[in-house]
């Protein structure tokens, strides 16, 4: 199975912010890669697919970039609401495995 | 309006069985791969199975092969998830997930269904 180790598992900081989360799987995947958004209580939001695709209606701040094994999302200017716990997950192959998290807090 | 609704879960022993169940509505459910997402108490998602559009083809985790079963009834508008020999370790909040049309990623969720095994 592909393990995708994401760092790092917590971060610190302040409304305005630029917020760097990296995420790197064991083997190349391509582009093969999302990232969800997940809020205390609610299920997963889809940020981010196959790299660099923006989903519908999720806001220009977000941006992913990478291919292969290392990949990088960007929040460019934190918000109040973007304060959350934040995964990437591979589709290249089955098992499509999760990154362990990346939880954002205020500073 | 995209909904997905899951049911089913509940208090088991550990070598016990359930079934759980997502009913769908909003789409064409049977055009879509549909998954199962879990999340233990407090911890990260982990993919449990997938299956493709017409029932051939499934996935699934290392650890529940063999004992979890993936299935669909496509005039039913509903997605399964059979759990037998549950383990302690199966213990999480279990997502009933949609993947995209023309996109390799979960675009919808339910809201989940808890699973609790007693040892």
């Amino acid at each position: 199975d592909i393990q995708m180790t994401q760092s790092p598992s917590s971060l610190s900081a302040s409304v305005g912010d630029r917020v760097t989360i990296t995420c790197r799987a064991s083997q190349t995947i391509s582009r093969y890669l999302n990232w969800y958004q997940q809020k205390p209580g609610k299920g997963p939001n889809l940020l981010i697919y196959a790299a660099s695709s923006l989903q519908r209606g999720v806001p220009s701040r977000f941006s992913g970039s990478g291919s292969g094994t290392d990949f990088t999302l960007t929040i460019s200017s934190l918000q109040p609401e973007d304060f959350a716990a934040y995964y990437c997950q591979q589709s290249s192959t089955t098992p499509h495995t999760f990154g362990g998290g990346t939880k954002v807090e205020i500073k | 309006e995209v909904q997905l609704v899951e049911s089913g879960g509940g208090l088991v022993q550990s070598g016990g069985s359930l079934r759980l169940s997502c009913a769908v509505s909003g789409f064409s459910f049977s055009t879509y791969w549909m998954s199962w997402v879990r999340q233990a108490p407090g911890k990260g998602l982990e993919w449990v199975a997938n299956i493709q559009q017409e029932g051939r083809e499934k996935y699934y985790m290392d650890s529940v092969k063999g004992r979890f079963i993936i299935s669909r009834d496509n005039a039913k508008n509903s997605l399964y998830l059979h759990l037998n020999s549950l383990r302690a370790e199966d213990t999480a909040l279990y997502y009933c997930a949609r993947y995209g049309s023309y996109i390799d990623a979960i675009d919808t969720w339910g809201q989940g269904t808890m699973v609790t095994v007693s040892s």
